[in-house]
């Protein structure tokens, strides 16, 4: 499954499968993607990045892909485990933005045993 | 490694106190920041250091002072808040600013409760 949304969407997933969150960018100077995953009491943690001249990047167990036509990035999360529920940011820069990150609403992944 | 440690954990104060979170980053990083978090929400930027000078202040309340002591320290003093300031206040770090294209790592956070 899948999800967007300007509210915190929820992605329920059953454990073993694929998980895809999206997420829509603004900017179309940004050139450089990061994503996080936080947990509950916890600040963000960094999972994986891609820049502007690529359009996938693998992980373990995850891949990013960035769509710059259509200002587009996801995350892929492979054979989704417990422990990967979490609240998960995209996050988005720029050469002229200095050192602001702006972050996506975040989708909240919950994956049931 | 890439953590970044604060303190406190937790931290409930009045509205007439004045108080102080901690941030530290022993990975050699010279661009250091401050997020507010509110919850079910992305966090929002609040200041940023570079090689300890303050280079964005995203138009925070005087009553939030920041300062960076060292290249691995960055204090929030924090003075007669509000209610509505109570949220989950992050430090981050990254290598440099310029460019954009650096990763921030994040510190655990201070939960910031002001009654």
């Amino acid at each position: 499954g899948e999800s967007v949304g300007l509210h915190l969407p929820t992605l329920s997933v059953q454990e073993g499968d694929n998980s895809i969150i999206n997420c829509a960018y603004s900017n179309s100077a940004s050139d450089y993607f990061i994503w996080y995953k936080q947990e509950s009491g916890k600040g963000p943690q960094f999972i994986i990045d891609i820049r502007s001249n690529m359009d996938k990047r693998q992980g373990q167990r995850v891949t990013v892909l960035l769509n710059k036509t259509v200002k587009h990035l996801s995350l892929q999360i492979a054979a989704t485990q417990p422990g990967d529920s979490a609240v998960y940011f995209c996050a988005e820069n720029s050469y002229n933005q200095g050192g602001k990150l702006i972050f996506g609403q975040g989708t909240e992944l919950s994956v049931k045993p | 490694d890439t953590e970044v440690t604060q303190t406190p954990k937790h931290l409930v104060m009045g509205m007439t106190n004045k108080k102080s979170l901690k941030c530290e980053q022993h990975m050699g990083h010279r661009a250091m920041y401050w997020y507010k978090q509110k919850a079910k929400k992305p966090p929002e930027l609040m200041f940023v250091y570079s090689y300890e000078k303050l280079s964005i202040n995203e138009s925070v309340p005087s009553r939030f002072s920041p300062e960076c002591p060292n290249s691995s320290l960055l204090n929030l003093h924090l003075h007669a808040l509000q209610p509505e300031d109570s949220a989950l206040y992050l430090c981050a770090s990254s290598q440099v600013v310029a460019g954009g294209q650096e990763t921030q790592y994040f510190g655990p956070g201070t939960r910031l409760l002001v009654l």
